[in-house]
């Protein structure tokens, strides 16, 4: 069975710094990964997708990369700012089903 | 729509009534998937529908929970007898054929059980 982690659970940081959120998965077998974040009391806005076959993708001050044979994805946001305070979420889509498992989520604030 | 739409944005129900929640998912979109966040945990995959296929129900917790997606568009959560620990926000998605591709989710139905 699938089992997505996060680390950090929270993670506070002054407005400029650049940083990383780590994200794992047991089985390797993955379609894909998807970055998402959660607002408070609000829905997923997706961020980035990274495809089995990619290593990373960018979207403005967001880079994600993906370590397929090792269970590991990483998202890295420079130059943070207060309005990426927010929970980032990743899930993973593997071979034995069609739906998403996620991980716990990282909660970032980003402070003036 | 722009997006997938969820409604209600917010259900109080008593302890025993049915709930329905709705999902209009992006148009164009042929699979839709219902997920679960109960307060201070992570997603919980309830259903995925995909096409004219039949539904992965092995997320259901039980068989008070029922889902159905009429005309391969809007989707229908059904919640029988409620109870307390029913409460969650309740997200809906939706994707493109594929397991490759992104899926987009709305803005949830926070139902709260009283």
């Amino acid at each position: 069975k699938q089992e997505v982690t996060q680390i950090p659970a929270a993670l506070s940081v002054p407005e400029g710094e650049n940083l990383v959120l780590n994200c794992s998965f047991t089985d390797s077998a993955i379609y894909n990964l998807q970055w998402f974040r959660q607002d408070p009391g609000k829905g997923l806005t997706s961020l980035l997708l990274i495809q089995s076959s990619q290593r990373e993708q960018t979207s403005g001050r967001l880079n994600a990369s993906l370590d397929k044979s090792s269970g590991r994805s990483t998202l890295y946001i420079a130059a943070s700012q207060p309005g990426d305070s927010a929970t980032y979420l990743c899930a993973v889509r593997d071979n034995y089903g069609q739906n998403f498992v996620f991980g716990p989520g990282t909660r970032l604030s980003v402070l003036p | 729509g722009a997006g997938v739409s969820q409604s209600p944005s917010n259900k109080v129900t008593e302890k025993g009534k049915d709930v329905e929640l709705r999902c209009d998912p992006i148009s164009g979109h042929t699979a839709l998937y219902w997920y679960r966040q109960s307060l201070g945990q992570g997603l919980e995959f309830l259903i995925y529908f995909q096409g004219n296929s039949a539904p992965d129900k092995s997320g259901l917790p039980s068989d008070r929970f029922s889902a159905e997606r009429t005309g391969g568009s809007v989707s229908t959560l059904t919640i029988q007898r409620t109870q307390q620990e029913d409460s969650a926000v309740y997200l809906c998605a939706s994707s493109f054929t594929g397991v490759s591709t992104e899926a987009f989710f709305g803005q949830g139905t926070r139902l709260t059980v009283v």
